[in-house]
């Protein structure tokens, strides 16, 4: 069965700090995978793409990486701001059809804190 | 654009009752789908359509149905509510290509009593 884990479930950070979310996955075949934030009361949006052959993308202060051999992906974020508060998913595709066949993660849902 | 809409935000209904949630989207985007969110789970997938007038079971399709009359609506039906469905549920509609991302709607927080 496709599944998606993150780690952690949550975590308190002070503002300023970096923090690194993960992601591991049992999904095949893969095509894809995408980080999204998820704001209080608000719908996912999102952050970051990346493919089979892609190691490493930025968007801003949020960097992903993906490492397919083993399964795994992170997010880091970088100088964390108080409007870094919110929950991050990680979705995997495991194909380029209708995206009928996402698996979601449970999301992190991160604070951050003065 | 406003992108992805729904209404309502908030409702209650009461065990037996019914009710229509409403996704609209102005991006022209083919595909649409209708997800729920309970904590401690990821999103899942109720149904989905891949164009005007055409509809598919997604992972947890029972007790729900929907329609997509015009290519911009995507409605939700609950015929008759039960308390297990009482959830966020979030419309989204995809723009091929780049991976297909998916555009999310704001949400409806529905508690059926």
């Amino acid at each position: 069965k496709n599944q998606v884990e993150q780690s952690p479930q949550s975590l308190i950070i002070l503002e300023g700090k970096n923090c690194t979310l993960q992601c591991n996955y049992t999904v095949s075949p893969f095509s894809n995978l995408r980080w999204y934030k998820q704001d209080t009361g608000r719908g996912p949006v999102s952050l970051t793409i990346m493919t089979f052959s892609e190691n490493t993308k930025s968007n801003g202060r949020y960097t992903a990486t993906l490492d397919a051999d083993t399964k795994q992906s992170s997010l880091h974020i970088t100088a964390s701001q108080l409007s870094d508060s919110a929950s991050y998913i990680c979705v995997v595709s495991p194909n380029t059809g209708t995206a009928s066949k996402l698996t979601f993660g449970t999301g992190t849902r991160l604070q951050v804190t003065l | 654009n406003a992108g992805v809409t729904q209404t309502p935000k908030f409702r209650v209904l009461k065990t037996g009752q019914s009710m229509t949630l409403l996704c609209a989207q102005d991006m022209n985007h083919e595909y649409m789908y209708w997800y729920r969110q309970d904590p401690g789970m990821g999103l899942r997938l109720i149904h989905y359509s891949v164009g005007e007038g055409t509809t598919a079971k997604g992972e947890v399709p029972d007790g729900y149905n929907v329609s997509r009359l015009k290519k911009q609506n995507f409605l939700l039906g609950l015929e008759s509510a039960a308390p297990s469905q009482t959830s966020v549920y979030f419309c989204a509609s995809i723009r091929t290509g780049e991976g297909n991302e998916q555009f999310f709607g704001p949400g409806t927080r529905l508690t059926v009593l």
